[in-house]
């Protein structure tokens, strides 16, 4: 059973240039997670989605972030217009239920030049 | 505003020398307290969950265990592979929108010496 996927695994972007982070839950998972951990700082929830929903958004910046779960395909985590302050590792996770335990890909590395 | 703070924020042990890490947290309404292991480079892998004070879980060298104020991971007989960063995070119940955010401690670096 393939864990949640994310790519690109790193990402190099220039100001002003847009980000897109894909995330494919694991099989059998139909709620998302995007987390970012930015450099000495822990993980800051971001936003929660299920399939074609935005359940949670409570952590998205109001500006340049937006985030989907269609009901095909991967999510996407995008931002646009980068700043520096952007550069950070962005992870995300799925789980069944949300009751149960979330399981996280391995990130996603934007550095921002 | 919910808080989770661990300590301390590094542990050196020895191989073999047992320790516990500590997790404490301010919350109303916990749903589920949760611990990963992190290592360099890779995403937080899921250990633990615990809903109830009393509570224990146990996974090979590691037991976690559960009061109504904190959280122990306790490590038994430490290797070199158990370095890594070992995460907290709780969940609570805010109404329903916010039940899948996990909110995270900063993290316990545990380095295990041969």
């Amino acid at each position: 059973n393939a864990g949640v996927m994310q790519n690109p695994r790193h990402l190099v972007r220039r100001r002003g240039q847009e980000a897109r982070l894909r995330c494919s839950p694991m099989k059998g998972h139909s709620h998302v997670y995007w987390y970012r951990q930015l450099p000495e700082e822990g993980l800051k929830f971001m936003v929660y989605l299920q399939k074609e929903n935005i359940i949670d958004e409570s952590g998205m910046p109001k500006e340049r972030f937006s985030a989907e779960f269609p009901k095909e395909g991967p999510s996407i985590l995008r931002i646009q217009q980068v700043v520096r302050g952007d550069s950070a590792a962005y992870f995300c996770a799925s789980s069944p239920p949300p009751g149960g335990g979330q399981y996280f890909g391995p990130g996603t590395r934007l550095l921002v030049l | 505003e919910d808080q989770v703070t661990q300590s301390p924020e590094a542990l050196r042990l020895q191989e073999g020398e047992s320790s516990s890490l500590n997790c404490s947290y301010t919350v109303s309404g916990l749903r589920g307290l949760f611990w990963y292991r992190q290592d360099p480079g890779k995403g937080p892998e899921f250990l633990f969950t615990l809903y109830s004070a009393g509570e224990e879980k146990e996974k090979e060298r590691l037991k976690a265990t559960l009061t109504k104020k904190e959280s122990f991971l306790h490590i038994t007989a430490p290797k070199p592979e158990d370095s890594a960063t070992y995460l907290c995070a709780v969940r609570v119940d805010a109404g329903g929108t916010s039940y899948g955010k996990l909110t995270f401690g900063q993290g316990t670096i545990l380095t295990v010496h041969p």
